[in-house]
């Protein structure tokens, strides 16, 4: 799987909208670009992935540069809930269960 | 709909005990994973089991072993414990992808701190 390079720590202020970068410029063509989070003692959760489109759900937006080399996770408006340690992960559809996880990006939400 | 569940949550051991931990997938989902999760590190994945074989695993030793049972619960096994062993035990479970490509997404317990002495 790819490697990913994200930076060590953001912040934000409550109410405005986080984005989250990402760089993965050795992509292949057949990987997917997955976010994590793992807020303080609870296990990480999934969410969201895509492929090359950018991708909206509940949680969040994934915005996949045309290259794929980078991407952007956005929490459109962040609450201090949001507050955790964000993955960026490349892998293979055929990585089973497997996923690669680096040192992820420490958000820190401020009231 | 409870999610995956671990057991227990916290234990200690000494060096060269034997650790046995416990997870139940989500409802629904029939494979499990199992990472380990050092102290301000990223989870490192150790296997995966499914059908009640080891399916995949990743770079640890023969200490760290698993089993999946029938109802797809599984367990963890480390022998011969080492001061580092002692970090937080991740399950995961997920169900074969289906429908959108690529969405092999994993559901995580809350884990399981080990504290080896």
């Amino acid at each position: 799987d790819a490697k990913t390079t994200q930076p060590t720590s953001m912040d934000c202020a409550e109410g405005r909208a986080a984005n989250l970068p990402c760089n993965h410029s050795t992509i292949s063509g057949n990987e997917y670009v997955y976010w994590y989070r793992q807020i303080h003692s609870q296990g990480p959760q999934y969410i969201i992935h895509g492929l090359k489109n950018n991708e909206t759900n509940e949680m969040a937006s994934l915005i996949i540069t045309e290259d794929r080399k980078s991407s952007t996770l956005i929490l459109p408006h962040a609450t201090l809930r949001d507050t955790a340690v964000y993955y960026c992960i490349v892998r293979k559809e055929t990585s089973g269960s497997r996923l690669t996880f680096g040192e992820g990006t420490q958000l820190t939400v401020n009231p | 709909d409870a999610g995956v569940t671990q057991s227990p949550t916290h234990l200690i051991k000494t060096r060269g005990q034997q650790v046995t931990l416990r997870c139940s997938p989500k409802s629904g989902h029939d494979t499990v994973s199992w990472y380990q999760q050092a102290l301000g590190q990223g989870p490192q994945f150790i296997f995966q089991y499914y059908e009640e074989e080891e399916r995949q695993r990743g770079n640890f030793p023969d200490r760290f072993s698993g089993h999946q049972f029938p109802n797809y619960s599984s367990e963890l096994n480390v022998n011969a414990l080492l001061l580092g062993d002692s970090a937080l035990y991740l399950c995961a479970s997920s169900q074969p992808s289906l429908g959108r490509s690529g969405a092999n997404v994993l559901t995580f317990g809350a884990g399981s701190r080990l504290t080896v002495l």
